[in-house]
């Protein structure tokens, strides 16, 4: 059983429909994270959620929504999105505090194309 | 400034080869640093954890430059394996949050 499991691998959807990308963690973790990856750019952080609680929003658009319903699952509902949305969405999980055993595990990410 | 700089390369080396990679972190407060490898369409894998005393494993070294705000990472006998994106993670100060470089690419060729 993998760490970070999160479906689907592949999607593709029109710019009209809704989608959820489902995010489980089986490390006991407190902390969840959405990434976004587009091609040939790093990283970046969408939403930071501790203990189901969102602590970060980084300026991401509504079209995006986020939901944590417990520390295990994250989901990542998708709504009217613009072409320049297809990307690798990645979700890590990792643990709320400082020191050793802080790494953050990922997912194999959703590859995401809008037509 | 950003808050975690790499050199995107492409570094090119040839099998055998040392390399090395250097990241600098803006916030002095960090605590907490790593080493992720990405390769090609896949999702970042944690490589090692970057310690104050610098610590080693296998043919990688990981080393940690307060005073400079710098980590290293270095590979000693390259293999055509090691190619991929290498991603300087920073723990912000005080935080759990990990804030990731670009990455730094490496080609290893016969």
């Amino acid at each position: 059983e993998t760490g970070v499991t999160q479906t689907p691998r592949h999607l593709v959807m029109g710019m009209t429909n809704k989608k959820s990308l489902k995010c489980e963690q089986h490390l006991g973790h407190n902390a969840m994270y959405w990434y976004k990856q587009s091609a040939k750019k790093p990283l970046e952080l969408m939403f930071v959620y501790s203990l189901e609680e969102r602590v970060e929003n980084n300026s991401v658009p509504s079209r995006f929504s986020p939901e944590c319903p417990n520390s295990s699952h994250l989901f990542l509902h998708l709504h009217t999105l613009q072409p320049e949305d297809s990307a690798l969405y990645l979700c890590a999980s990792s643990q709320d505090r400082g020191g050793r055993n802080t790494e953050a595990f990922f997912g194999q990410g959703t590859r995401l194309t809008v037509v | 400034r950003k808050e975690v700089e790499q050199d995107p390369g492409p570094f090119n080396v040839p099998e055998g080869a040392t390399v090395a990679f250097n990241c600098t972190y803006s916030n002095s407060a960090s605590q907490s640093f790593f080493w992720y490898r990405q390769d090609c369409r896949k999702e970042p894998k944690l490589l090692m954890s970057v310690y104050s005393s610098g610590n080693e494993d296998g043919r990688f070294t990981a080393q940690l430059n307060r005073a400079s705000q710098y980590i290293s990472l270095l590979i000693r006998d390259s293999k055509l394996s090691d190619s991929a994106t290498y991603l300087c993670v920073v723990l912000r100060g005080g935080s759990y949050i990990p804030t990731f470089g670009r990455g730094t690419s490496l080609i290893v060729h016969p």
